[in-house]
């Protein structure tokens, strides 16, 4: 079945510490974000990329990198930088053009301890 | 830029009761309308969409019509369940641009009690 798929589903990250969150597609799609969501709010864009080797920045990109080195995979890199990291991260992806629907993954949840 | 805006949560009803979540949006052309589903520890799932005027959008017993004259699209059901119990996002796409994004609200937690 084509999907999204996000690992781990859980992930517990050290202060100074950078942790990486996987986020690959089999759906074929160009377009590929990432969202940040916190508890009783909505989703906040962070990077999304709509080819490979190029990605722009969205409105939360502090703290945060990632690349694009394949089609299918967008990984997301919470670096040390970032100092509210605890949130949960939904990664999601889409064909280019725009007026479509986003196909979401599961997410993953990551907490600072 | 272009914009959605929910009401504000959250809802509670009893089962069977009957469900609208308001939206309302601002866009400068004519984008296509979505509502989305989240339950609790999952991504979000879409429910259903609409991609111009006065289309109706439905899927499990939702609809919700795309009004210009208002800028709305209004999430309704006539019975809802316990397993309703979700997190609903209202969002938008422009069809002009070839980037793909939507544009989401901040979403309407609803808790059905039976």
């Amino acid at each position: 079945d084509g999907g999204i798929t996000q690992s781990p589903k859980y992930l517990f990250r050290k202060e100074g510490q950078n942790v990486t969150l996987s986020c690959e597609q089999n759906l074929n799609h160009d377009a590929m974000y990432w969202y940040r969501q916190d508890p009783g709010q909505g989703l906040r864009l962070i990077y999304y990329s709509q080819i490979v080797n190029d990605f722009q920045k969205g409105d939360i990109a502090e703290g945060y990198s990632v690349s694009r080195e394949k089609k299918e995979s967008f990984p997301l890199t919470v670096t040390s930088a970032q100092k509210n990291p605890t949130a949960f991260y939904l990664c999601a992806s889409s064909i280019i053009q725009g007026g479509t629907e986003a196909f979401f993954g599961q997410g993953t949840r990551l907490t600072v301890v | 830029g272009d914009s959605v805006t929910q009401m504000e949560g959250p809802v509670t009803l009893s089962e069977e009761a009957f469900l609208t979540i308001n939206c309302t949006y601002t866009a400068t052309g004519y984008p296509s309308l979505f509502w989305y589903v989240q339950y609790p520890g999952e991504g979000l799932q879409l429910l259903l969409k609409a991609t111009k005027a006065d289309d109706k959008g439905s899927n499990k017993g939702f609809e919700a019509t795309y009004r210009k004259e208002t800028t709305s699209f209004h999430l309704e059901k006539g019975s809802v369940q316990v397993s309703d119990s979700a997190v609903y996002f209202c969002a938008l796409s422009d069809p002009r641009t070839n980037a793909g994004k939507s544009t989401f609200g901040d979403g309407t937690t609803l808790t059905v009690k039976p």
